[in-house]
């Protein structure tokens, strides 16, 4: 979905190394969330934030961080990385009633 | 967060219909009902939503009887690009802790 960018779409780094996630997004959602996926499972969530002043862990959130920087703007970092953290990250808008969620494509990070 | 039960994975053919059933025996009054769809390597796409009775749309229909405690998504005559997860949620407005779980993995052959 173009309204939702993620970016890098791919990253390979090195364990310990700091990581940030970006995403940017066109819908004028106040709701923002950071997903992770690993193989064969479904989405977890992270982090979620409903306006640049409310942002709550969860159910994985462990080992990062997020900054709401603006509507607009979403951050994921990861402090210090570890290999188990090598999974495909999803950025989402919206969700409630009126405003389904939409996803990016995805970053898939690796971490050696 | 009702919790949901849906299989694991479904075949098919082309140009058959395809129905998903979700299991959500706790859904609350104010909790609504939605379906997405997932590509490999893709974020998730909204199929379709609903509170009651039946919902169609260009991609899908959507099932739910009287007492709610399921919901079926139909697929009307798939074809191989239908090849997916599909995701059922069930929620209010304030169940912010959203999660997928894993899906029905849809496979249609030629």
């Amino acid at each position: 979905d173009a309204d939702v960018t993620q970016t890098p779409r791919n990253r390979i780094t090195k364990t310990g190394k700091r990581i940030m996630l970006e995403c940017s997004q066109t819908k004028g959602h106040d709701r923002m969330y950071w997903y992770r996926q690993d193989p064969g499972l479904g989405l977890r969530l992270i982090y979620y934030s409903f306006d640049v002043k409310d942002i709550n862990k969860g159910e994985i959130s462990d080992g990062y961080s997020v900054s709401r920087q603006a509507q607009a703007k979403f951050s994921l970092s990861l402090e210090s990385a570890i290999p188990n953290q090598t999974a495909l990250y999803f950025c989402a808008t919206g969700g409630n009633s009126n405003q389904p969620q939409h996803f990016g494509d995805g970053t898939r990070l690796s971490i050696l | 967060l009702a919790k949901t039960t849906q299989p694991i994975s479904m075949d098919s053919y082309e140009g058959q219909e395809v129905n998903i059933t979700c299991s959500h025996n706790n859904i609350a009054t104010n909790d609504y009902i939605t379906w997405y769809q997932q590509f490999p390597s893709q974020g998730p796409r909204f199929i379709i939503q609903g509170y009651k009775t039946k919902v169609t749309n260009e991609v899908a229909s959507l099932f739910i009887p009287a007492d709610r405690k399921s919901s079926t998504l139909s697929l009307p005559r798939v074809s191989l690009s239908d090849t997916a997860v599909y995701y059922c949620l069930v929620g209010d407005d304030n169940d912010y802790k959203l999660s997928f779980g894993a899906g029905t993995t849809v496979t249609v052959r030629a």
